[in-house]
Formats: C-alpha cells, structure tokens, sequence
C-alpha cells in the first residue's frame, strides 16, 4: 500500500468543520484512497473512498488533489460521536489494507 | 445494512487451549479477512482468504493460525496452542471483489485474553 503521513493528533469543536489531512506522494495512478475510522473497542468503520474525483457520502466528504499526492477528509458539522481515530489508506494491492497510527480526533463539547 | 457479525465478543482462555473465533461475512462478499489488534496497538492484517484458500498472509499468521469456511456462511479463525501474547481484539472483515475501489467491511471484534 501506498505510505500516508496523518498528524497525530486534532481538535475540534462540537457543529464546526473538521479538515482531517493526509500527505500520499507515492500513491500511483491506480491507488484508491480510503478513510476508516475506529471508535473506542470497536472495529474499523468504513467512511469514505475515492480514486480522483472528490467524493460526497452522508458521513462525509473526501477532497483530493489535483496531483492525488494529498487528500482531506472533511466533516461538515462534528459530532462527540465522531470522536475516534481515522486512517488514511492508500490501496494498492486491491486485497488488504495496511492500517498507520491514523489521527485521534477529540471533539469538544 | 447487511454487516460483518463476529462470535464470541469476548473470550477468555487458558494459555495452550484451541481457540476458535467465528465470523459471518457479508452474504454475497467473496473475500475475507482476519485482522487483529492489540491494545493500544495499530490494526494488523493476519490473512486474506478467496475461493477457499488463503490469497495472502502476514508474518504475524504462523503454523499456530489457521482458517476455514467450513459452509457457505461462516468464516473461522483457530489458533492451535495460545500464547499470552495473542491477547488482542480480531476483527473479521470481508468485501465483495478484489478492486480496490471495493469496500471492506469489518465485524465489531472479539475480544481474545489469554491468561
């Protein structure tokens, strides 16, 4: 998989937008780039994908860049449920996904 | 929304017993996966699994693991002699094809102490 580079840690207050980044610069032409997020004792949840295009789901938004060597996970309005880790995977091999460390998100009441 | 269901959510076993972590992937999913998570800890991928046999494996799944579908339905997980060190939360996850543009899709864990 492609090697991504998250910032540890983020904040955030509760009904603001959160811009979560994530830096690919080896991510090839073919790489999907996928978002997961992990709440406290639970299993990875599946946020959002995309390949070049930007990508709008009911959980979020995901900006990539011209250049695809960067992309943004965006919450509109975050919630004290969006509290979690997310990771940033860029896929290559079309048959598993390599986990980082991935972004803790803290959202202040 | 159909979802990965994993039994038991947690388990707790005496070092060197057999282990046997169950899953029931996505119903019309055709890979598979078991990753596991030790606390604190980032999440590892242990084995993918496609057309009843293993397609990929880590360095972490050794002679100890092995894996099974043994119906249509479900998806198992056995670790022959646990160790301490196998402590740890196992996810099952499973997707509809192997493009990555597919989604993977994972079950809530069992939770596995090791004592």
């Amino acid at each position: 998989d492609a090697k991504t580079t998250q910032p540890n840690s983020m904040e955030s207050n509760e009904e603001e937008p959160v811009h979560l980044p994530c830096n690919h610069s080896t991510i090839s032409g073919t790489d999907y780039i996928h978002w997961y997020r992990q709440l406290p004792s639970q299993g990875p949840e599946y946020v959002i994908h995309g390949l070049t295009s930007n990508v709008n789901n009911r959980m979020a938004s995901l900006a990539i860049a011209e250049d695809r060597k960067s992309s943004t996970l965006i919450l509109h309005r975050a919630t004290l449920r969006d509290a979690a880790v997310y990771y940033c995977i860029g896929e290559t091999s079309g048959s598993r996904l390599t986990f980082g460390e991935g972004t803790q998100l803290t959202v202040n009441p | 929304e159909p979802e990965v269901t994993q039994t038991p959510s947690h388990q707790v076993t005496q070092m060197g017993q057999e282990v046997i972590l169950r899953c029931v992937p996505i119903s019309n999913h055709l890979y598979f996966y078991w990753y596991r998570q030790i606390l604190g800890q980032k999440v590892e991928f242990l084995v993918s699994f496609y057309n009843n046999e293993i397609s990929e494996k880590s360095e972490i799944f050794d002679d100890q693991f092995s894996v099974e579908r043994p119906d249509g339905s479900n998806f198992t997980l056995k670790i022959r002699s646990t160790k301490l060190e196998d402590s740890a939360m196992y996810f099952c996850a499973s997707r509809a094809g192997s493009h990555s543009g597919n989604t993977i899709y994972f079950g809530e864990g069992s939770w596995l102490t090791v004592v």
